[in-house]
């Protein structure tokens, strides 16, 4: 069966300073891949979206990026932290084709202060 | 314009009771996907049904059905036998493109909060 792995859990991280959140997927080969931001009480916003390895594509310019070095690994970066990059990151997959369910990792809460 | 509008930001009821959360979504394209997913407080999104735009008959799961309405555009969620586990915040959400696309990517609603009462 398939698993989806984010770490870290929790962050708290001070503005200006770099941001690292990793998304891995166990059990699939070359499944899409989507990094959403989820503000308090809102919807889920696309953030970047992975058809395969080192392809991304942006939704919403902002100081985030993002990268697929491997299959199955799909990171969210930044350089410098900002206030409103705070909020509740979801990493998604899906098959590539033939399947439309999209599932969910635990996500990560990140707060900067 | 919303690709998902849900326009009841919280509802209430009471258990073993019969409760429907609304959705309407718009889109030019024929071939489409409808979804409804649960986010209890604990944060991570659980995928609860799915409907396509060309499915005959309403989707349903267990004690969840989708009441899908074409001409309406709307695809909203009914969930029969509350329990208090049900409690959570409903995301209905949409897929544009048919079976093969590559991208894949869902638009969300802002969300419907659900509160199961003895």
């Amino acid at each position: 069966s398939q698993t989806i792995h984010q770490w870290p859990a929790t962050l708290v991280q001070p503005v200006g300073s770099p941001l690292s959140l990793e998304c891995t997927v166990e059990g699939t080969s070359n499944p899409n891949l989507y990094w959403y931001r989820q503000a308090a009480g809102r919807g889920l916003q696309l953030l970047f979206y992975s058809v395969g390895i080192g392809q991304i594509s942006s939704e919403v310019p902002q100081n985030l990026s993002a990268s697929r070095p491997q299959d199955r690994q799909f990171i969210l970066s930044s350089k410098k932290l900002l206030l409103s990059d705070s909020g509740f990151y979801l990493c998604a997959w899906t098959w590539g084709s033939g399947s439309y369910e999209q599932y969910f990792g635990p996500g990560t809460r990140l707060t900067v202060t | 314009a919303q690709k998902i509008t849900q326009t009841q930001p919280g509802m209430f009821v009471q258990e073993k009771e019969a409760v429907t959360l609304d959705c309407t979504y718009d889109t030019s394209d024929p071939s489409y996907g409808l979804f409804w997913y649960k986010q209890p407080s604990s944060g991570e999104m659980i995928f609860l049904i799915y409907q396509g735009s060309y499915d005959q008959q309403n989707a349903t799961e267990g004690r969840y059905s989708l009441n899908f309405q074409k001409a309406r555009k709307s695809a909203n969620l009914v969930i029969s036998a509350s329990q208090l586990g049900d409690s959570a915040m409903y995301f209905c959400a949409m897929r544009e493109g048919g079976r093969g696309s590559t991208l894949g990517r869902l638009y969300f609603g802002r969300g419907t909060q659900l509160t199961v009462w003895p």
